[in-house]
């Protein structure tokens, strides 16, 4: 099945600076999507990119997709510490895949 | 309010018992998953079900098993079979799965402890 690695799997960043976080996949896709999860809870639907897209926003939130590299980052802007959570991109058709994902902390 | 509950949150478990985790939505959502989380882990699929009274194995069925006699049901049986359960447990439902996947909606999630 399919599945996206996340990169970096850490990352600490100053409140106010931005963060980028990047998925690379190995198969052809439909979509990506990116979550969020915050300690001990259940994940948060972010953005959901389709193939066909380049990029995409939501608020501070931006995603692009390259499927020539196959790969998609997600970029946060002017990042606050309520941002610190851990973020995971998703893949798939009928089932979702998740990869391991990058633990965002972002310090006040 | 709309949305997916788990109960409970903190289950303990004697090892060679069977424990029911619950998961209920409102969404009118067709499409039910269960899936496992380990520490620092991602999530992996357990079971997924797309219809009332149809579900079918994720990547990691073996010593779990489920029910859907509900659209607004999905509970999931950790039996004694399963050999290592301690982990984090999350349920999710989506509109329906389609050719293109919709995005997938989770409830709060269920620490499971085997004693």
């Amino acid at each position: 099945s399919q599945q996206g690695e996340e990169d970096p799997q850490a990352l600490s960043i100053q409140e106010g600076e931005n963060a980028t976080m990047n998925c690379s996949y190995k198969t052809s896709i439909n979509n990506l999507q990116w979550y969020r999860q915050n300690s001990g809870r259940g994940l948060v639907h972010l953005i959901l990119i389709r193939s066909n897209e380049r990029e995409k926003h939501s608020g501070r939130l931006r995603v692009t997709l390259d499927t020539s590299k196959k790969s998609s980052s997600l970029l946060i802007t002017a990042s606050r510490a309520a941002d610190t959570a851990s973020y995971f991109c998703a893949l798939g058709a009928r089932q979702l895949t998740f990869g391991s994902g990058t633990q965002l902390t972002v310090l006040p | 309010d709309g949305g997916i509950t788990q109960s409970p949150k903190y289950l303990f478990r004697k090892e060679g018992q069977n424990v029911t985790l619950s998961c209920e939505q409102n969404l009118n959502h067709d499409a039910m998953y269960w899936y496992r989380q380990d520490p620092g882990q991602g999530l992996r699929l357990i079971y997924y079900s797309q219809i009332v009274n149809d579900f079918q194995k994720g990547d990691i069925a073996e010593g779990y098993s489920v029910s859907r006699e509900k659209k607004e049901s999905f509970p999931l049986t950790v039996t004694s079979a399963q050999k290592n359960p301690t982990a984090f447990y999350l349920c999710a439902s989506s509109m329906r799965m389609g050719e293109f996947t919709d995005t997938q909606y989770f409830g709060p999630g269920t620490r499971l402890t085997v004693l």
